[in-house]
């Protein structure tokens, strides 16, 4: 299994463009959570959906986020328009339960708004 | 609500000492617990968990054991190396929603040759 695969690893961006950060989860894994990580503020869990339906997006921070999840191999967490306060690692992770065993996370996407 | 408290960092070791990173839970009932390891530049790992109370996880050298009486899920490793050097974070997964895993602010490791 190839685990959770994230892209791009690296994302460099001006100022009000438009990101898209992308998540393939682990096949079968009915589950899959965007984190956020910075220095100031730690992991923050933005949303997570349950067999693609969006279950929590009560961290995602204004209505410059948006996530989706078309299908259960594939989900995007979009920004628009960026700001340099979106600087920061955004994480995916899958799981096949919940948090009751667990979770599989992707290597990041780091995301640097200038 | 649930939560989890991780002593401060940095922890800086010289290699082979004994480690002990702290963590305590307040839970709803009995929670699963968890540790999470960040090495740098990567996502993170589970390490090893434990899901009912006097479980012990354990994986690469690395112990937990899941106290009740006192809420906690400590992190020790009797000999660390530097290649041990990352951040470690606590989690746990609550009884009244399993969904989710709640986790710590993470405390860094730090190991010296």
């Amino acid at each position: 299994d190839a685990g959770v695969i994230q892209s791009p690893r690296h994302e460099v961006t001006e100022m009000g463009q438009e990101v898209t950060l992308r998540c393939k989860p682990i096949s079968g894994h009915d589950y899959l959570f965007w984190y956020r990580q910075t220095m100031m503020r730690g992991l923050e869990l933005l949303i997570y959906f349950n067999n693609n339906v969006p279950i929590d997006d009560s961290g995602m921070p204004e209505d410059r986020f948006s996530a989706k999840m078309p299908n259960a191999s594939f989900s995007t967490l979009k920004i628009q328009p960026s700001e340099p306060r979106d600087s920061a690692v955004y994480f995916c992770a899958s799981s096949s339960s919940g948090g009751n065993y667990g979770y599989t996370f992707g290597s990041g996407t780091r995301l640097t708004v200038v | 609500g649930d939560s989890v408290t991780q002593m401060e960092g940095p922890v800086t070791l010289s290699e082979e000492a004994f480690l002990t990173i702290n963590c305590t839970y307040t839970a709803t009932g009995y929670p699963s617990l968890f540790w999470y390891v960040q090495y740098p530049g990567e996502g993170l790992q589970l390490l090893l968990k434990a899901t009912k109370a006097d479980d012990k996880g354990s994986n690469k050298g690395f112990e937990a054991t899941y106290r009740k009486e006192t809420t906690s899920f400590h992190l020790e490793k009797g000999s660390v190396q530097v290649s041990d050097s990352a951040v470690y974070f606590c989690a746990l997964s609550p009884r009244y929603n399993t969904d989710k895993l709640i986790f710590g602010t993470g405390t860094r490791l730090q190991v010296f040759p």
